[in-house]
């Protein structure tokens, strides 16, 4: 059963710690995707990318995020330094360029920043 | 800016009814519009999509009607249970997989659903 694969589940830290959140696609997948979600505002693309280039990042605050995929099999997003704003859950979410647009979504990445 | 707007924000139904969530949209351009819905402590997992070319989709209990002139979708549960719990999303995007913007998803804020027993 092909899934997407985040870690951590969870993660408590700091105001001003590092965060790093990872995820693995499903296998044959050259679209990600990582999405916010929070109660004011919804789920907001973050960032996504093809092939490994990144295609649009304008959700994303430049000063204390970065998104990467250093290979195909894996993706990152980084927060630092953290804030408790940034307390949210962190999908990420994949699909093939063949499927019409269907992405499927790992089960989240929980942050809580104190 | 909200691309895709939706309604309620939280519906109550009784076990055996009818659910009914809306969303409407301005870009003339989206041409593929899913549904999806998210159980607590999961990510969303695709419930049900249409295309513009057809108005009503509809599998098992669940159906979309689709209004192009009015730029509207809508979801309709049929004999709700309390299973079908959860929050739904609308969504839409525009297109093939090609080209830097094609392919995102812009998603509604969520509707919570909660069937009564």
């Amino acid at each position: 059963d092909a899934r997407v694969t985040q870690t951590p589940r969870h993660k408590v830290t700091e105001m001003g710690q590092e965060v790093t959140m990872r995820c693995q696609p499903i296998l044959g997948h050259n679209t990600v995707f990582w999405y916010r979600q929070t109660m004011m505002q919804g789920l907001e693309l973050l960032a996504y990318f093809r092939n490994r280039a990144p295609l649009d990042d304008s959700g994303m605050p430049k000063d204390r995020f970065s998104a990467e995929m250093p290979d195909a099999t894996l993706a990152t997003l980084k927060i630092q330094p953290s804030e408790p704003r940034d307390s949210a859950v962190y999908f990420c979410a994949s699909g093939p360029e063949s499927s019409g647009n269907t992405i499927y979504f790992g089960e989240g990445s929980w942050l809580t920043v104190v | 800016q909200q691309q895709v707007k939706q309604s309620p924000q939280s519906l109550i139904v009784q076990k055996g009814g009818i659910s009914i969530i809306n969303c409407a949209y301005e870009n003339t351009a989206f041409d593929y519009f899913p549904w999806y819905q998210q159980f607590p402590g999961k990510g969303p997992a695709l419930l049900i999509a249409i295309r513009p070319d057809v108005s009503e989709k509809k599998e098992g209990r669940f159906t979309i009607s689709f209004n192009k002139s009015a730029k509207q979708f809508s979801l309709h549960i049929m004999d709700s249970q309390p299973g079908d719990s959860a929050t739904y999303f609308c969504a839409a995007s525009i297109g093939s997989w090609r080209g830097s913007t094609l392919g995102r998803l812009y998603f509604g804020r969520g509707t919570q659903l909660t069937v009564w027993p």
